[in-house]
């Protein structure tokens, strides 16, 4: 059973970069579209962007100057990366998968605060 | 503001049957059958419970089902439960800007 497991700093300062990282347990990355969205408070889901194969990416138009969305095979990590925050990117963030047309699997999400 | 609608709360007794909506646009799922909703409780990973408009995915119980009418998806859910409060979010691919939207998502209450 594949689990993911979101991990990255809870607070971070404006202006500066925003890393977090999603181990996947108990699956491989190979052949999944893996997917990045968010929360923010109060209001609804926000799709981020995805990574295929370690080599195919798509983004959120709105995001696509400030963020990488990037894996790592040897230890089964994907990562997202985030320039320039603002306090309109604190949310609650969310790694998943998908399986073609439907997210099938999902992490519990972490919570980031940009906030100085 | 979400690129789906759906209404914020929605409320039933347990044995009820309560619906919600999601209203999106001709670009997303009044043209492509790939609406997923999916459910979410406190503290926990949100789970898929309806894929491709209406397709139950393994385990999940019969009493979820969905369906679509021009641009407007719905779930059903029947024979309410007290474990079937949470947070449910529905989800479109669509031909303009990101493939994939979201809607503000639905609290339900099982009074």
């Amino acid at each position: 059973q594949v689990q993911l497991q979101e991990s990255g700093p809870g607070l971070v300062k404006p202006s500066e970069t925003l890393s977090l990282t999603c181990t996947v347990s108990g699956g491989s990355l190979n052949d999944y579209y893996w997917t990045w969205i968010r929360r923010p408070p109060g209001k609804g889901l926000e799709w981020i962007g995805f990574v295929y194969d370690s080599e195919t990416t798509s983004y959120n138009p709105s995001l696509q100057s400030r963020v990488t969305i990037s894996t790592d095979t040897s230890k089964n990590k994907v990562s997202l990366t985030l320039t320039s925050v603002t306090a309109a990117d604190t949310a609650v963030y969310y790694c998943a998968r998908r399986e073609i047309t439907h997210l099938d699997v999902w992490g519990k999400g972490t919570t980031v605060i940009v906030s100085s | 503001q979400s690129a789906l609608t759906q209404p914020a709360s929605v409320s039933g007794s347990p044995g009820q049957s309560i619906t919600i909506s999601c209203t999106g646009t001709n670009s997303d799922i009044g043209t492509y059958n790939y609406v997923s909703w999916y459910q979410q409780h406190p503290g926990e990973a949100p789970k898929v419970i309806i894929f491709n408009v209406n397709n139950r995915p393994s385990g999940v119980s019969k009493r979820f089902s969905g369906s679509k009418s021009g641009n407007t998806a719905s779930l059903t859910i029947s024979g309410l439960q007290a474990e079937d409060e949470g947070d449910f979010y529905c989800s479109s691919y669509t031909s303009t800007g990101t493939p994939w939207v979201f809607g503000g998502g639905t609290k339900l209450t099982v009074l």
